[in-house]
């Protein structure tokens, strides 16, 4: 079955750190893979997407950089955190089959201190 | 990908059904209609979706207009634990890698 790991679920970092969040799917080869963002109250904000290893396209200028070093693994990063980037971060696969839908990991809840 | 057009809120009484509206009047004929909904702190979940017809599992209906600008998602009997967000996107059946979501309808359901 496809599965999809996300860590942590939670993480509290000083602002000017920097940060690392991990994804890794299961059971579905080349996925399309997914990072988004939810602020308090707010709706999901796509942060990048990729459809193939080191094929990152983004979609909102910012603080945060992603790459996919291997088929099933997705790494959202930031060099220097801002409080502006504290937020529920998800990540999210979609295998290659037609109309398959998405799915989505348990989320990080991120707060930059 | 279309836009959708939800409602910011609803409340529905526990038991009766939900009926959550998407408007999607600039779908193409090749999108079809997803939902989604988001329980508090946790990654949204795959409900249902459908092209034209109308569509029901174990979760839930779909009913999509005749002219498919619009659709009603249908918790037949809901139950505390439907309190959720719902989103509706409209997804292409190819070339569909950007997925995104609108703000969605925040459902709360009344013992």
């Amino acid at each position: 079955s496809q599965t999809i790991h996300q860590w942590p679920a939670t993480l509290v970092q000083p602002v000017g750190s920097p940060l690392s969040l991990e994804c890794t799917v299961e059971g579905t080869s080349n996925p399309n893979l997914y990072w988004y963002r939810q602020a308090a109250g707010r709706g999901l904000q796509l942060l990048f997407y990729s459809v193939g290893i080191g094929q990152i396209s983004s979609e909102v200028p910012q603080n945060l950089s992603a790459s996919r070093p291997q088929d099933r693994q997705f790494i959202l990063s930031s060099k220097k955190l801002l409080l502006s980037d504290s937020g529920f971060y998800l990540c999210a696969f979609k295998s290659r089959r037609a109309l398959s839908p998405l799915h989505f990991g348990n989320g990080t809840r991120l707060t930059v201190t | 990908d279309a836009k959708t057009t939800q409602p910011t809120s609803m409340d529905c009484a526990e038991g009766r059904a939900a009926n959550l509206p998407c408007n999607h009047s600039t779908i193409s004929g090749n999108e079809y209609v997803y939902w989604y909904r988001q329980i508090h702190s946790q990654g949204p979940q795959y409900i249902i979706h459908g092209l034209k017809n109308n569509e029901t599992n174990e979760m839930a209906s779909l009913i999509i207009t005749e002219d498919r600008k619009s659709s009603t998602l249908i918790l037949p009997h809901a139950t505390l634990r439907d309190t959720a967000v719902y989103y509706c996107i409209v997804v292409a059946n190819f070339g569909n890698e950007k997925l995104t979501f609108g703000t969605g309808t925040r459902l709360t359901i009344i013992p």
